[in-house]
């Protein structure tokens, strides 16, 4: 069974231009979470979409964004990129409902510079 | 909201050897999961282990158990027969029923396993 994939690995940017990274959920997962993992900061969640539709989002401003397409996978797009965004974003997928749904499967990042 | 504390920023052992990792978290939700994940330096997230806070009995998957004390909130890992390939961070992290918030983490544990 595929895992979570995510494109592209590396993505180098300048101050102020938009960065758009995809991810690609395990076959049968209907949820998607997606995180930031910048240096000294650890582990922030930013987004999670279910079902096509964005639920929730973490501590971050709107520049940040993103969707969910009808075959599950999902996209974030960052705006006005500013040098702090620089980091390794994850995106994670689950089964929505069940028991089970609560387990992520993390796919393996995009390591986004911003110069 | 709730916090994940891990107090432990680096941890070493040899090879074959038993070691335990450290979580506390705070939390006034009743209904929720914790989880240990593991981040090898190839930086794939992979989830270790699983615990409903529902479940008195503690989680164990292989060599790896968890030490559930719900009233302290504590949540600890302990890694039996240790190996090479366990070197990697493992962050302690919380989510409460229902998913919304995504996942909390801990700051994480660097474990090196000497050989």
């Amino acid at each position: 069974e595929a895992g979570v994939t995510q494109s592209p690995t590396h993505l180098i940017k300048t101050r102020g231009q938009q960065a758009t990274l995809r991810c690609s959920p395990i076959s049968g997962h209907t949820s998607v979470y997606w995180y930031q993992q910048a240096l000294g900061l650890g582990l922030q969640f930013l987004l999670w979409y279910d079902e096509g539709e964005e639920r929730n989002r973490g501590n971050f401003p709107p520049r940040f964004s993103g969707r969910q397409f009808p075959n599950y996978s999902s996209e974030l797009n960052v705006n006005a990129l500013e040098l702090e965004d620089s980091a390794l974003y994850l995106c994670a997928s689950s089964l929505a409902g069940g028991d089970r749904s609560y387990e992520q499967y993390f796919g393996p990042g995009t390591r986004l510079t911003v110069t | 909201a709730q916090t994940v504390t891990q107090s432990q920023p680096e941890m070493s052992v040899q090879e074959a050897e038993t070691v335990t990792l450290s979580c506390t978290y705070d939390t006034s939700e009743s209904n929720y999961y914790l989880f240990w994940y593991k981040q090898p330096p190839s930086r794939q997230m992979i989830l270790v282990i699983r615990q409903e806070a529902y479940k008195q009995q503690n989680a164990t998957e292989n060599r790896f158990s968890v030490n559930f004390q719900k009233a302290a909130k504590s949540f600890s890992l302990k890694i039996s027969d240790s190996q090479l390939g366990d070197t990697a961070m493992y962050f302690c992290a919380f989510m409460k029923r229902g998913g919304a918030d995504g996942l909390t983490f801990g700051k994480g544990t660097h474990l090196i396993i000497q050989p």
